[in-house]
């Protein structure tokens, strides 16, 4: 089945650890997307990637990198920099067309706790 | 600058009742996606509708139904008949031509819509 694959589902992490969330599609789209929910707000877009070894720096992209080595794959590394990591990451893609992208479709989300 | 509203930040209804959710936007473009995702209790975000800002006549799927109106910078979304299965949080989007190309999706804060039995 064509869709996106996030994991781990649930990351613990300690201080001053850096981890790395997984994001895969097979959907053959071109662009990628990390975003971040905190609660009880919208998403935040972390970064973006529009094309293979190509990536850009969304709006909170301060203590997070990236790469995009696959078409398939857009891994999240959340490094020790980023104050405050705990949140529900959201990892997406999406094909363009014209300039605009058609419809973003979601992973299931990666739910990271630092302890 | 661009940005999306959403007023409600929780409503709650008993089931069969209808429930409008409502989403402002501002943008300066002309050409524009407006987008309403669901996300349930599981996390995963799940696309309902696209609207091209040239076409403003609304739509109906099933219990769902859309309207977009450019005069107000609107663009609603009622679920008729409500389910405790339309349980969720609800969130609209926007996506410019002018964002670089980039698709970048400016999302509202969310409405969290709680139906009960």
């Amino acid at each position: 089945d064509g869709g996106i694959t996030q994991s781990p589902k649930y990351l613990f992490r300690k201080e001053g650890q850096n981890v790395t969330l997984s994001c895969e599609q097979n959907l053959n789209h071109d662009a990628m997307y990390w975003y971040r929910q905190d609660p009880g707000q919208g998403l935040r877009l972390i970064y973006y990637s529009q094309i293979v070894n190509d990536f850009q720096k969304g709006d909170i992209a301060e203590g997070y990198s990236v790469s995009r080595e696959k078409k398939e794959s857009f891994p999240l590394t959340v490094t020790s920099a980023q104050k405050n990591p705990t949140a529900f990451y959201l990892c997406a893609s999406g094909a363009q067309r014209e300039g605009l992208v058609n419809e973003q479709f979601f992973g299931p989300g990666t739910r990271l706790t630092v302890l | 600058a661009q940005k999306v509203t959403q007023a409600q930040t929780e409503i709650s209804v008993v089931e069969k009742e209808d429930v409008t959710l409502d989403c402002v936007y501002e943008t300066r473009d002309t050409t524009y996606y407006l987008f309403w995702y669901k996300q349930p209790p599981s996390g995963e975000l799940v696309f309902l509708i696209r609207r091209n800002s040239f076409d403003e006549q609304n739509e109906i799927s099933g219990r769902y139904s859309w309207n977009f109106q450019k005069s107000t910078s609107s663009f609603n979304f009622t679920i008729t008949a409500s389910q405790v299965v339309d349980s969720a949080v609800y969130f609209c989007a926007l996506s410019e031509r002018s964002s670089s190309n980039t698709g970048k999706l400016i999302f509202g804060q969310g409405t969290t819509l709680q139906v009960k039995p």
